[in-house]
């Protein structure tokens, strides 16, 4: 099992460029998170995915962010128009049920400039 | 928004020593987890305790959960350099919840 994969590992951009990361969760998994993590906030969840549908966006900060599961391998987020103070590592973790703990990707560590 | 709140913020201890970990959380919980983080790395899930249980080991961990109190703590024992790490602990509350809200967790440093 080659675990959580999420893409790129690092993503450097400029100001208003869009932005996508990527995360394919462990096969069998049916609920996909997408957090963000920082020193100043620490981890903020920002969507959850139950069986490819988005259940709780609450956390997604801005019209500029929005989420996909397309299909359970598979799951984008984008930030359109980018700005600096996203600038922070965004994790993917997945989970087969909800007595069971989370499994996190390594992270995409994202620098808006 | 923050649901557990990790004591202490830092901890730095010697090889061999134990180290324990408080977590306080608000509202009722499903079910409370502790996770590790590398520097630079993802979250490692460590153990997860329910509402219903009281204490649960896994190796050298060592899990209690206090619901009269709203607290968990978690304790290393016999400490080893590899332990360094800060750790989370994060909760599942309300019915039918999926979402873990996690504190900002402790910077534990085991010294050689």
């Amino acid at each position: 099992d080659a675990g959580v994969i999420q893409s790129p590992r690092h993503e450097v951009t400029e100001m208003g460029q869009e932005v996508t990361l990527r995360c394919k969760p462990i096969s069998g998994h049916n609920s996909l998170f997408w957090y963000r993590q920082t020193m100043m906030r620490g981890l903020e969840l920002l969507i959850y995915f139950n069986n490819n549908v988005p259940i709780d966006d609450s956390g997604m900060p801005e019209d500029r962010f929005s989420a996909k599961m397309p299909n359970a391998s598979f799951s984008t987020l984008k930030i359109q128009p980018s700005e600096p103070r996203d600038s922070a590592v965004y994790f993917c973790a997945s989970s087969p049920l909800r007595d069971y703990g989370y499994t996190f990707g390594s992270g995409t560590r994202l620098t808006v400039v | 928004s923050q649901q557990g709140e990790e004591d202490p913020q830092a901890l730095s201890i010697q090889e061999g020593e134990n180290a324990t970990m408080n977590c306080s959380y608000k509202t009722s919980i499903n079910n409370l987890q502790w996770y590790r983080q590398n520097s630079g790395r993802g979250l490692v899930h460590l153990i997860l305790i329910r509402s219903n249980e009281r204490e649960k080991h896994s190796g050298r961990l060592r899990v209690t959960l206090d619901t009269s109190k709203k607290s968990s703590s978690l304790l290393i024992t016999a400490s080893r350099a590899a332990d360094t790490a800060s750790y989370f602990c994060a909760t599942v509350s309300g019915a039918g919840s999926y979402q873990l809200t996690f504190g900002k967790g402790t910077k534990l440093s085991v010294i050689p």
